[in-house]
């Protein structure tokens, strides 16, 4: 079946630090890949997504890239700061049209 | 465009009452998903239309929830009699005709409390 994985939380990190939240996979056939950010009371928002193998998806200095054959999506950052305190979501779609979401990984950035 | 609406923002009610929360998607969009949220289970898919047509209800927890929609610019979820357990924050969505594989723009949310 089609299901998503990340790290679990919290993570805690302090300001300007490198974040990686590791994501992988499990689908049949090419699904497309997202990361969606949700924010203290709000719903959830795209942060970025990619399509095929090999592509790069990117947004606001987050970067993930969509690696086959490691069935892997990991979102990274070169230094985070407060205001990237939130829950992360990790999700894919597979052929059909439901978005598989993975369980969420809050993330806490210390000032 | 105002982006996904939903309301109320916040409910409380009693056990035993029915409790109907509304979903106005983004204009265009021809899918509408709604999404369950807790700490327990974190985020659950509930069902979703296309075209104002349920394509898949199979995450509806039982037959005390139902949900419509009429027309391309309004949805319900209804829950009748709604119970402790309910309680959560439901998440009504919308995308573009392609579905799943486009953005979902997501409402911002109506905290259900069942006392």
């Amino acid at each position: 079946g089609n299901s998503v994985t990340q790290m679990e939380g919290p993570v805690t990190l302090s300001e300007e630090a490198f974040l990686t939240i590791n994501c992988t996979y499990t689908a049949t056939g090419y699904p497309s890949l997202f990361w969606y950010v949700q924010y203290p009371g709000e719903g959830l928002q795209l942060l970025l997504k990619a399509t095929k193998a090999d592509d790069k998806g990117s947004n606001k200095g987050f970067e993930a890239t969509y690696r086959k054959e490691t069935t892997s999506f990991h979102l990274e950052k070169g230094s985070v700061q407060v205001s990237d305190s939130a829950v992360y979501f990790c999700a894919l779609t597979p052929r059909d049209d439901k978005i598989i979401f993975g369980k969420g990984t809050r993330l806490h950035i210390l000032p | 465009d105002a982006g996904v609406i939903q309301s109320p923002r916040h409910e409380v009610t009693e056990m035993g009452q029915e409790v109907t929360l509304r979903c106005k998607p983004i204009s265009g969009h021809d899918y509408l998903f709604w999404y369950r949220q807790t700490m327990m289970r974190g985020l659950e898919l509930l069902i979703y239309f296309n075209n104002n047509v349920p394509i898949d209800d199979s995450g509806m927890p039982e037959d005390r929830f139902s949900a419509k929609m009429p027309n391309a610019s309004f949805s319900t979820l209804k829950i009748q009699p709604s119970e402790p357990r309910d309680s959560a924050v439901y998440f009504c969505a919308s995308s573009p005709p392609r579905g799943g594989r486009e953005t979902q723009y997501f409402g911002p949310g109506t905290r259900l409390l069942v006392l």
